[in-house]
């Protein structure tokens, strides 16, 4: 079956831009995690979703928002970019959350110039 | 809070032993365990769950202490292929999220 897509893979916006990146999950998964990995800060947690309503959210400012629609896809939305934010942006589908095996997109690599 | 992994990195001969441990400051509910490989997705090893009951892959060998929260992973007899950044997951209850520590980089060289 085909795994978790995440588009665009490679994204390049200016600073003060603002960015939606979009997560495809398993078919069947109606649970969404969204994380930030940068080099030597490991995974960073961002959102969690189930069946449209996000359970969970992580230590990010508002800038950073996230939905998911009713065919469990899911969008992350950052608005007035910095350089900080250049990271990869991984996002895990599940099929309930909680304890269950996540897999894992092949994430979208954002520079912010 | 992101769990403490130790150690950051280490590097082993093909057929060495190695342990990964993950600390928490807070109570855990479950562990989690991943293994990164370079320029891929995450991929699952092991979920540790209160209680005792694991679920993952066969070859993998992990262990869950409750009271001293923290979780330990063994890799034996390593393979080149065990090579990849391990990174350990937790949650401290049934409604929090999976937040994970900042990796350990385990190199397994010929």
């Amino acid at each position: 079956k085909a795994g978790v897509t995440q588009t665009p893979r490679y994204l390049i916006k200016t600073r003060g831009q603002q960015v939606t990146l979009s997560c495809s999950p398993i078919s069947g998964h109606r649970s969404v995690s969204w994380y930030q990995q940068t080099p030597g800060q490991g995974l960073q947690f961002l959102f969690e979703y189930f069946s449209e309503t996000q359970r969970n959210k992580g230590n990010f400012p508002g800038r950073f928002s996230g939905r998911q629609f009713s065919n469990s896809r899911s969008e992350m939305n950052v608005s007035t970019l910095e350089l900080g934010d250049s990271a990869l942006y991984l996002c895990a589908s599940s099929f309930a959350g909680g304890d269950t095996e996540a897999f894992f997109g092949q994430g979208t690599r954002l520079t912010v110039v | 809070q992101q769990p403490v992994q130790s150690p950051q990195a280490v590097i082993l001969r093909e057929g060495e032993d190695a342990v990964i441990n993950c600390s928490s400051s807070k109570a855990l509910y479950s562990v989690h365990w991943y293994r990164q490989k370079h320029g891929e997705a995450p991929v699952f090893l092991m979920i540790l769950l209160k209680g005792g009951e694991q679920k993952g892959h066969e070859k993998i060998s992990a262990s869950f202490n409750e009271k001293k929260q923290q979780s330990s992973l063994y890799l034996t007899a390593s393979q080149l292929s065990y090579s990849g950044t391990y990174f350990c997951g937790q949650r401290t209850s049934g409604n929090t999220p999976l937040v994970f520590g900042k990796g350990t980089r385990l190199s397994v060289i010929a």
